[in-house]
């Protein structure tokens, strides 16, 4: 298994500014995901952050929108760029060790837009 | 393409009572099934996982399910519930696509457990 920590665990950010969310992990992972999950909602896979190169995005998210870095093999960056009060969700960070099958969790990071 | 259907958003149960959660999954391809927990303001935690092997899989704290090829189902099952349970489940399909393993996350179903 894998130990997720995110950085920060909560937010209130003003419209219009951004916020750089961190994910680090306890040991060298194969794949690092971010998901979003939007108030009462199940969680949606905003892209795969992949190390030495761009992420891959998934439909319906843009790196402009969603800039990611993952510069090692135990830690990424996702920011939110321009926040909207409809960029209120928890965004969740998840790794994996071999071909992305079992992935484990970060705590999330909880984004209130005003 | 790949899909996951829990058939019901809230569950109510007594505890000491089984608990049964209902997941239906689509795949084009061999898939492997996941249950995950996620506790109020808390981080998904696996329970449990099917990956082709025993086609009955257990996991913890007491939680189990079956995979039924037949039926198209995997549904999450505990003989008797405990407060602790209370919490938000969410079964899961990976499946290879594209040529990568893609999870598809089911809408969640909510547990509760009445003293």
């Amino acid at each position: 298994s894998a130990v997720i920590s995110q950085k920060p665990s909560r937010d209130i950010c003003q419209r219009g500014t951004s916020l750089t969310i961190q994910c680090q992990v306890d040991s060298q992972v194969t794949m690092m995901f971010w998901y979003r999950q939007q108030p009462g909602q199940s969680l949606t896979l905003i892209a795969t952050a992949n190390q030495g190169s761009e992420a891959t995005y998934e439909s319906g998210f843009v790196i402009d929108k969603f800039p990611i870095s993952r510069p090692n093999l135990t830690f990424s960056t996702l920011t939110v760029s321009n926040l909207s009060p409809e960029d209120s969700s928890i965004y969740l960070c998840s790794a994996a060790k071999t071909g992305g099958e079992t992935q484990y969790f970060g705590p999330g990071t909880r984004l209130l837009v005003l | 393409a790949q899909s996951v259907t829990q058939l019901d958003s809230h569950v109510s149960v007594s505890e000491g009572t089984p608990v049964l959660l209902r997941c239906n999954y689509s795949s084009s391809y061999s898939p492997s099934l996941f249950w995950y927990v996620q506790h109020p303001n808390k981080g998904l935690q696996l329970l449990l996982k099917y990956t082709s092997a025993a086609t009955l899989v257990k996991g913890i704290n007491g939680f189990e399910a079956e995979f039924k090829k037949s039926e198209t189902s995997f549904h999450l099952t505990k003989p008797s519930a405990h407060m602790s349970d209370a919490a938000e489940y969410f079964c899961v399909v990976s499946a290879l696509d594209t040529g990568r393993r893609a999870l598809t996350f089911g809408s969640g179903t909510r547990l509760q457990v009445q003293p």
